[in-house]
């Protein structure tokens, strides 16, 4: 299957500043996309998703920017705080019939110094 | 609303030997699924159920098999465990009514000498 994979596999901000994580993703007929927050000792938890027909989603500080023409995900964190420290992954359906099967990324390890 | 919970949350295991990891969900979600976390690496689907009584395999399958023994539980067996299988197991369940989202328990981590 195709796979979808992160430029960065790790990242290291202050806090108060944004954060840009970016994902590149290569089957097209992918038509769902979440970000997932991994922190230490637990399970993926939920952050935003994105369908295939929007560009640009937006939730409590952070805002997921999808650019099918090139087949990249990003998710933007604003205002990064310690607590924001983690694995970030994203993951993508495959479209058609692999509904609720989703492909995830390697990760990026985003650090969050006070 | 315990959410998806996971037992056990650590074993080790020595070469050959067998075990089930269990799993549960509270949130009337129709699918579940098994994945695998290597370090350094994302998940990979192992097997997945789609609806109560129906199972299929994933990315890895091989040295596994599941059991969907009814909406709620969705468990993973090792009838020979093998040092390959040392990792993270994470069960996740799906919203019913058209999205992908999955949401994961806390994860067990195995161990096999």
């Amino acid at each position: 299957g195709e796979s979808v994979g992160l430029h960065l596999p790790t990242l290291s901000v202050q806090e108060g500043d944004n954060s840009i994580i970016n994902c590149a993703y290569s089957n097209s007929a992918s038509d769902y996309f979440i970000w997932y927050k991994q922190e230490s000792g637990k399970g993926p938890q939920f952050i935003i998703d994105i369908r295939s027909n929007m560009d640009k989603r937006q939730g409590q500080r952070v805002t997921v920017l999808l650019n099918k023409t090139v087949k990249h995900l990003s998710l933007q964190i604003a205002a990064t705080q310690p607590g924001d420290s983690a694995v970030y992954f994203c993951a993508e359906n495959g479209g058609g019939t692999s509904y609720g099967k989703l492909t995830f990324g390697q990760g990026t390890i985003l650090t969050v110094h006070p | 609303n315990a959410g998806v919970t996971q037992t056990p949350k650590f074993q080790v295991l020595k070469t050959g030997q067998s075990m089930t990891l269990q799993c549960a969900q509270d949130m009337n979600h129709n699918s579940m699924y098994w994945y695998r976390q290597d370090p350094g690496m994302g998940l990979r689907l192992i097997y997945y159920s789609a609806s109560e009584g129906t199972t299929d395999k994933g990315e890895v399958p091989n040295g596994y098999n599941v059991s969907r023994l009814n909406k709620r539980e969705f468990s993973l067996r090792l009838e020979s465990a093998a040092p390959s299988q040392t990792s993270v197991y994470f069960c996740a369940s799906i919203v019913s009514g058209g999205t992908d989202t999955q949401y994961f328990g806390p994860g067990t981590r195995l161990t096999v000498l």
